[in-house]
């Protein structure tokens, strides 16, 4: 059974502090995992990772994926109280059209 | 551009009652879904048309039905909604996933189901 495994569940964190959020996945036939961010709403979409070992980077938010430990993780640095959210980590199959989610990890920065 | 859209944004039904979901994008994308979000189950895959004409199950497709009316519009049935129906659902939309290619999905902004 496929499966997409994120942690921790939950945090707290006070506002400046650099978090680290962690995905990792079993599945077959790996083809890309994305990071998503849910605020109230959508979940508004952050990366794609495809090869292992290049960072992807976005302001204050970076991700990088490593396929030999089947895992990725997402860094954001200098947090806000904007960056609460739920931050969700996905699998693409080689074939087919689904994604497989992981439950989420929910992040509140405090001030 | 307004994205994937979805109607209604709340619903309360009756057990036993039906409705269908309505979800349109106009990003000109091939592949639709629908997922579910329930607490500590992250998002679930209802039911997904790859392209115009074609609809697949999901992980979790009992007690729902899809029409992929055209290649805008996917809609989500409950035929005889449940308590265990409950939850938030989401429509998203993409380029045509597989054969090496893989793309983001768009989303919409979900509608609240509560069955009682």
């Amino acid at each position: 059974e496929d499966k997409v495994v994120q942690s921790p569940l939950s945090l707290v964190v006070h506002e400046g502090d650099t978090v680290t959020l962690n995905c990792s996945y079993e599945v077959t036939n790996f083809r890309s995992l994305l990071w998503y961010k849910q605020e109230k709403k959508a979940p508004t979409f952050l990366f794609m990772l495809t090869s292992s070992g290049i960072e992807k980077k976005s302001g204050r938010l970076s991700s990088i994926l490593d396929k030999k430990e089947l895992s990725s993780i997402l860094n954001i640095t200098a947090t806000q109280t904007g960056d609460s959210a739920i931050y969700l980590c996905a699998v693409i199959m080689e074939y087919g059209n689904k994604l497989v989610f992981g439950a989420g990890t929910i992040l509140r920065v405090k001030s | 551009n307004a994205g994937v859209t979805q109607t209604p944004k709340f619903q309360v039904l009756k057990t036993g009652q039906s409705m269908t979901l309505q979800c349109a994008q106009d990003m000109n994308h091939n592949s639709m879904y629908w997922y579910r979000q329930d607490p500590g189950m992250g998002l679930r895959l209802i039911y997904y048309s790859a392209s115009e004409g074609t609809t697949d199950k999901g992980e979790v497709p009992n007690g729902y039905n899809v029409s992929r009316l055209n290649k805008r519009e996917f809609s989500l049935r409950l035929e005889s909604a449940a308590p265990s129906q409950t939850s938030v659902y989401f429509c998203a939309s993409s380029e045509a996933q597989g054969q090496g290619l893989a793309y983001e999905q768009y989303f919409g902004p979900g509608t609240r189901l509560t069955v009682t």
